[in-house]
């Protein structure tokens, strides 16, 4: 049980180039989410998904896309990189048994934008 | 708009010293409180989930309350291994959208 995972951990971009970052649980949860994480703001919700072909934005999803075909995997788009896309990036997914929600987070990816 | 503030920003506790943290939020529909530690180049580890006014839960020299305004994570005893970055979040009702508090650094001298 890897619980949640993301690949990769480290990447730099150069204005404009476009990469998918990876993230997989294999819990069998049906929420998954993603947030990017910059210092004095805070966790910051993209986007979410709560079931494979549903998703929706978050607080903070331009630049950003997502899709949700299985179960286990939410890979998250970036378009055309930009700076001020440079941050952490933490995936999530959480259980929804009620009484018994909790969210796990995987190891993020660190991406710098030139 | 929902919101979440947590304080203080940061804490310098002496071992053994006990303290609490707190988490004021504004979310509609409250549907869930949680509390996560974070260490520094990780992701937040989950510690606790409150649901309703009045309850509390414990683990280890951790104690989380809630009320209708507030959660308090209360640190007994602390030890240098307590230190981290201490997050709360509140999901509001009827969506899986959680908001975030901007955390309390926590460090805990010997």
């Amino acid at each position: 049980n890897a619980g949640v995972t993301q690949t990769p951990k480290f990447q730099v971009l150069k204005t404009g180039q476009s990469m998918t970052l990876q993230c997989a649980q294999d819990m069998n949860h049906e929420y998954m989410s993603w947030y990017r994480q910059d210092p004095g703001m805070g966790l910051r919700l993209i986007h979410y998904s709560v079931g494979a072909g549903i998703t929706d934005q978050g607080e903070v999803p331009n630049g950003y896309n997502v899709s949700r075909s299985t179960t286990e995997d939410f890979p998250l788009r970036l378009l055309s990189a930009a700076p001020s896309q440079t941050s952490v990036y933490f995936c999530a997914s959480s259980s929804s048994g009620t009484g018994a929600e909790t969210q796990y987070f995987g190891p993020g990816t660190r991406l710098l934008v030139l | 708009e929902d919101q979440v503030t947590q304080s203080p920003e940061a804490l310098r506790l002496q071992e053994g010293e006990s303290s609490s943290l707190n988490c004021s939020y504004t979310v509609s529909g409250l549907r869930g409180l949680f509390w996560y530690r974070q260490d520094p180049g990780k992701g937040p580890e989950f510690l606790f989930t409150l649901y309703s006014a009045g309850e509390e839960k414990e683990k280890e020299r951790l104690k989380a309350t809630l009320t209708k305004k507030e959660s308090f994570l209360h640190i007994t005893a602390p030890k240098p291994e307590d230190s981290a970055t201490y997050l709360c979040a509140g999901r509001s009702g009827g969506t899986y959208k959680y908001i975030f508090g901007t955390g309390t650094r926590l460090k805990v001298l010997a």
